[in-house]
């Protein structure tokens, strides 16, 4: 299958922490990348591969793998995460395919 | 600094052709993948197709196969996306997104700031 499946929400508590999942065949093969996307602005990447985190980014955004399930983890979440996220992978064909997305709302 | 900077917002008509383009700075542009994403309203990313500009193979997603073209022009760091006939369906944002490959890992690093389509007669 080329699909991603995301959870379309999730809430979280200011400060606590929040694990954003993508599910896929593809992740048994390729790390997921994960885009934060705010309301009017382009995607941003915010976590890529095994264990790479783009300069600028809070070391509060962290990924990991296991199986086919990707995941995002917000550490300490704070106001200004809360926004939309999107994972992104590779199917079989080579093809880059993005998850549905997940809404993260900070209460 | 690695900058994408996309054409302006265009309205067009059902049937008309378009051709938006995506220019590339502080970088070697002919060394990345380029990557064009849909966003229709309301709604995902979705990954339409991308270029080599170092050789222009072009590679597209297959729900957009035959749909739209993606080029490039070396000369000038700039990629495009055209529609010879557009729908209505094809109103959206379109953001071009390079594709970096770091130790086998990939991801799309530096976007452009999106492109309104918007078609409607």
């Amino acid at each position: 299958s080329s699909e991603l499946t995301q959870g379309p929400a999730v809430s979280v508590a200011l400060g606590q922490t929040v694990r954003i999942t993508c599910q896929g065949d593809s992740l048994r093969n390729y790390y997921a990348s994960w885009y934060q996307q705010k309301p009017g602005q382009a995607p941003l990447l915010v976590f890529f591969g095994k264990n790479n985190r783009p300069s600028g980014i809070p070391d509060r955004f962290s990924g990991s793998r296991s199986g086919n399930t990707a995941s995002l983890t917000i550490t300490g979440a704070q106001a200004e995460d809360e926004t939309d996220y999107y994972c992104n992978s590779r199917d079989s064909s080579g093809n880059y395919v993005f998850g549905t997305g997940t809404k993260v709302t900070v209460l | 600094e690695v900058q994408l900077v996309q054409s302006g917002a265009e309205v067009k008509k059902p049937g008309e052709s378009l051709r938006i383009s995506c220019k590339g700075f502080g970088y070697t542009f002919t060394n990345f993948w380029i990557a064009w994403v849909r966003q229709m309203p309301g709604k995902g990313l979705e990954c339409m197709g991308i270029i080599y500009p170092g050789d222009s193979d072009t590679r597209y997603s297959p729900s957009f196969q035959g749909q739209v073209t993606i080029a490039a022009d070396n000369s000038i760091n700039t990629a495009y996306l055209q529609w010879s006939r557009l729908k209505a369906s094809d109103s959206a944002i379109y953001y071009c997104a390079r594709v970096t490959s770091s130790y086998g890992d990939h991801c799309f690093d530096y976007w452009g700031q999106g492109t309104l389509v918007t078609v409607s007669s």
